[in-house]
């Protein structure tokens, strides 16, 4: 069974620029969400999605970020325009809806530099 | 807010000695405390799940175990490959928005020397 994918594994962009991140969660999985981490900081929670609907996005640093998953499949997150803070890893996780056995599997991330 | 603190930040073995790692955590209620290795350039790989206080997982030389405060990694005769990341994190007890969230701490890097 694949597991999570995304892509690109790399991008580094200018300030002010946009780029959009896509995460592609193992199939038959509800549940997708966004992780972050910075360097020197741990991973953070960005938002949660359930199906196409956005379940909790308390974490979602400012407007600047949009997160959308189309019919419930795929999900992207684009950062419009990206600042120097926004460099970092970008972890998608995805799980099944299984209550309080509820494991996240994660991909293996995207490197973001802004210059 | 949860707090997950994680003690070494680093440590370094040699081959064959055993060793733990901590995860101290402050949550309101407990639904679930995850352990991850982390490769570099590598997203989390989920290793165990604990739920209660008490209860013990083990997969070849690793056993994690739960408090109620804090849990342990223990890690017996590691070898070079068991070289990564170590992370924990908590989900809290409560139902609704953010009762998905996974909470981390930093990480304990291991360094295994043959």
């Amino acid at each position: 069974e694949a597991g999570v994918t995304q892509f690109p594994s790399h991008s580094v962009i200018e300030k002010g620029q946009t780029v959009t991140l896509r995460c592609d969660p193992i199939s038959g999985h509800d549940n997708l969400y966004w992780y972050r981490r910075v360097m020197g900081k741990e991973i953070k929670f960005l938002l949660h999605f359930v199906k196409e609907s956005k379940q909790d996005e308390s974490g979602m640093p400012n407007n600047r970020f949009l997160a959308e998953r189309t019919g419930g499949t795929y999900s992207t997150l684009k950062v419009q325009p990206a600042e120097l803070e926004d460099s970092g890893v970008y972890f998608c996780a995805s799980s099944q809806e299984a209550g309080s056995t509820d494991t996240q599997y994660f991909g293996p991330g995207t490197r973001l530099t802004v210059l | 807010e949860d707090q997950v603190t994680q003690s070494p930040e680093a440590l370094r073995l040699q081959e064959g000695e055993s060793s733990s790692l901590n995860c101290s955590y402050t949550v309101s209620g407990l639904r679930g405390l995850f352990w991850y290795r982390q490769d570099p350039g590598k997203g989390p790989e989920f290793l165990f799940t604990l739920y209660s206080a008490g209860e013990e997982k083990e997969k070849e030389r690793l056993k994690a175990t739960l408090t109620k405060k804090e849990s342990f990694l223990h890690i017996t005769a590691p070898k070079p490959e068991d070289s990564a990341t170590y992370l924990c994190a908590v989900r809290p007890l409560y139902s609704g928005a953010g009762s998905y969230q996974l909470t981390f701490g930093k990480g304990t890097k291991l360094s295994v020397i043959p």
